[in-house]
């Protein structure tokens, strides 16, 4: 029961253009999600949060949208730079100061330079 | 502060052999969590501590897995009698109770069972 879905294994995007990466949750108890960027042999970094009393939090070049009706959120980077790419994973939980959080599958982006 | 620190960063061992790994978490972080992360996936949930206390393990967590944190610090994972299955990049991170920014996660531990 995959409760967190992030259905694009990857992403290719041309240097200076916007990525889009999605995910989609079952779960209507999820009320706090967030974005998670990983390198190669590196452990998961966190990149920026939202909870769900918002539906966008902006933080320099990356920006979360979060559409609860459609349990869907997005994390947009704009402009995307040749070390954007990474794998990203998108992470869920029922509160905010919660001690488990559900992750997706990721998503692997590569920006092209 | 040097962050999430685990040890070793690569373990082979042959099946049926005992494993154990360390984490080191940042120091003030009083809420410490092991995940696993197998390809193609995202980390799962395995089990979580607040100071000393492990407060949920998860049903991944089989019989021949145990975790410590004895006084509240470092932690260790072991496995026993490890099985081909139990291959996977084991992943120790750490937060304060009261913050929601996710975790600080460390570089993790890949174990492979031959």
């Amino acid at each position: 029961d995959q409760q967190v879905k992030q259905n694009s294994p990857s992403l290719s995007v041309q240097e200076g253009r916007i990525s889009i990466l999605n995910c989609d949750y079952t779960n209507s108890m999820f009320d706090y999600f967030l974005w998670y960027k990983k390198y190669p042999a590196e452990g998961p970094t966190f990149l920026i949060s939202i909870s769900s009393i918002k539906d966008k939090n902006e933080d320099g070049r990356f920006t979360v949208f979060l559409n609860k009706s459609a349990k869907h959120l997005s994390l947009h980077i704009v402009p995307s730079q040749p070390g954007d790419s990474a794998v990203y994973f998108c992470a869920a939980s029922a509160s905010p100061g919660t001690y488990k959080y559900i992750f997706g599958t990721g998503t692997r982006l590569k920006v092209l330079a | 502060d040097t962050g999430v620190s685990q040890n070793p960063r690569h373990k082979i061992t042959k099946r049926g052999q005992n494993v154990t790994f360390r984490c080191d978490p940042i120091s003030e972080h009083n809420r410490l969590y092991w995940y696993r992360q197998t390809l193609g996936q995202g980390p799962e949930f395995l089990t979580y501590f607040q100071n000393e206390a492990q407060l949920e393990k998860s049903r991944l967590l089989s019989d021949r897995f145990s975790a410590e944190r004895p006084k509240g610090s470092f932690s260790t994972l072991e496995i026993q009698r490890t099985e081909q299955g139990d291959s996977a990049m084991y992943l120790c991170a750490s937060s304060l109770a009261e913050t929601g920014n996710g975790y600080t996660f460390g570089s993790g531990t890949r174990l492979t069972v031959v």
